[in-house]
Formats: structure tokens, C-alpha cells, sequence
């Protein structure tokens, strides 16, 4: 078992440029969640899903968009990327969503 | 604002000290969740309390949940170097649904 992938692992943009970021998990979870980490701040919650086909806003979600094709996956999108969205961004998934059990390695994005 | 404040920010100590970290909040939890981090990696889930009043052991860490479930703490007995990292405590208000909120999170330093 992998467990939580993230694709990529770090990624420098310029302002106004556009990406998606990947998140896979082979563990068969309905519940997946994307993080930004930022110091100082703990981990604040952009959106989540709790099944394929299913999205929702979490506490942060202007300038961000996903989608949960597929159950193993979770894509993250930044359409217009701002400085402010500089960060470490954490995908996790969890079997119950009592808990965030599995975090991915992280993302680090830089936007210059 | 966070909605659970943890303290200290940082903490360094010498091995074999004792600590306690602690999580408070003026909101009521279903359930409360430690996480522990080192640099570059995700965070990896200690343990989830969600009886008030709830003490889990886990080796030398204790957890403690409040009787009003508004509140943990962390004791580490006889702290190792091994303990350094980044000490998350999470939670699910009643009013958000299954979704957690994070506090900023306490950095341990344990010196040999």
C-alpha cells in the first residue's frame, strides 16, 4: 500500500498561472480532504469530498476549485495563482471521517 | 482567531523531562485528535478522544480529554530526542459537522 500520494511534490508559479494538484489513495477511503499549512496557522481545510462524485467548501475555498472523479482521487485547482496562495498544501483521507487517519507527504507551491 | 489554542507555541527541554501540551477551546467537541509532524512529511495521527474525561496511553504520551470536551492535553514522560516535532491537536465541533479544525500547533525540541 502507498497509502496517500501527492503529485507534485514542490512547484515554484508566477502570478496569474494555472495547475492542479494530484492526490491519490489506494486504501478504498470515501472521505478525502485538502489542507494549506501555513506558519503559525496550523492546517486550515479548502475543501473536502465524502464520496466520489461529491465536493464541499471548507474553511478556505476562494480561489480554489476540485473534483472527485474517480474514489482514489482528489484534484486541487488553482485557476489564477496569487502570491497568498504560497504554501504547503496536505491532502489526507479517512475511512469514517471521525479523523484525518492518512495525510499525504505534502505539496510545497511557491507563487512569485 | 483559532478555534483551538494550543500552548506553548515551542518548547525545548532536556531529554528525560517531563512536559505537557495543552489544547483549549470555548467550543464542544465530538471528538479531539494529537497529531504528530516532522519537517517535510504529513502529519501522522497519535491518537482521537471522544468520551469527556477520556485518558488514553500510548508508551510515554498520555492524553487527556476535558470533561466539557472543550479542552486536551499531552503529557510526555521522560521526553526522548526522538519526541522532536511539530504537536497538532485537531478537533470536530458539533457545529461543523465531520470536519476538523486545527490548532497552530506546538513545537517540541527534546535535547540530548
Amino acid at each position: 500500500n502507498a497509502g496517500v500520494t501527492q503529485t507534485p511534490k514542490f512547484r515554484v508559479l508566477k502570478t496569474g498561472q494555472s495547475m492542479t494538484l494530484l492526490c491519490a489513495q489506494d486504501m478504498n477511503h470515501e472521505y478525502m480532504y485538502w489542507y494549506r499549512q501555513d506558519p503559525g496557522m496550523g492546517l486550515r481545510l479548502i475543501h473536502y469530498s465524502v464520496g466520489e462524485g461529491t465536493t464541499a467548501k471548507g474553511e478556505v475555498p476562494d480561489g480554489y476549485n476540485v473534483s472527485r472523479l474517480k474514489k482514489q482521487n482528489f484534484l486541487l485547482g488553482l485557476e489564477s495563482a496569487a502570491p497568498s496562495q504560497t504554501s504547503v498544501y496536505f491532502c489526507a483521507s479517512s475511512y469514517s471521517g471521525l479523523a484525518n487517519e492518512f495525510f499525504g507527504p505534502g505539496t510545497r507551491l511557491t507563487v512569485l | 482567531t483559532q478555534l483551538l489554542e494550543q500552548s506553548p507555541q515551542f518548547l525545548s527541554i532536556q531529554e528525560g523531562e517531563n512536559l505537557t501540551v495543552y489544547c483549549n477551546s470555548s467550543s464542544v467537541f465530538s471528538s479531539l485528535q494529537w497529531y504528530r509532524q516532522e519537517p517535510g512529511e504529513g502529519p501522522v495521527l497519535l491518537v482521537t478522544v471522544v468520551t469527556g474525561g477520556e485518558v488514553k496511553k500510548l508508551k510515554r504520551l498520555t492524553f487527556q480529554f476535558g470533561d466539557a470536551r472543550k479542552d486536551s492535553s499531552l503529557h510526555i514522560t521522560a521526553a526522548q530526542p526522538g519526541d522532536t516535532g511539530l504537536y497538532l491537536c485537531a478537533g470536530d465541533p458539533q457545529e461543523y459537522g465531520n470536519k476538523l479544525v486545527f490548532g497552530a500547533g506546538t513545537i517540541l525540541r527534546v535535547k540530548s
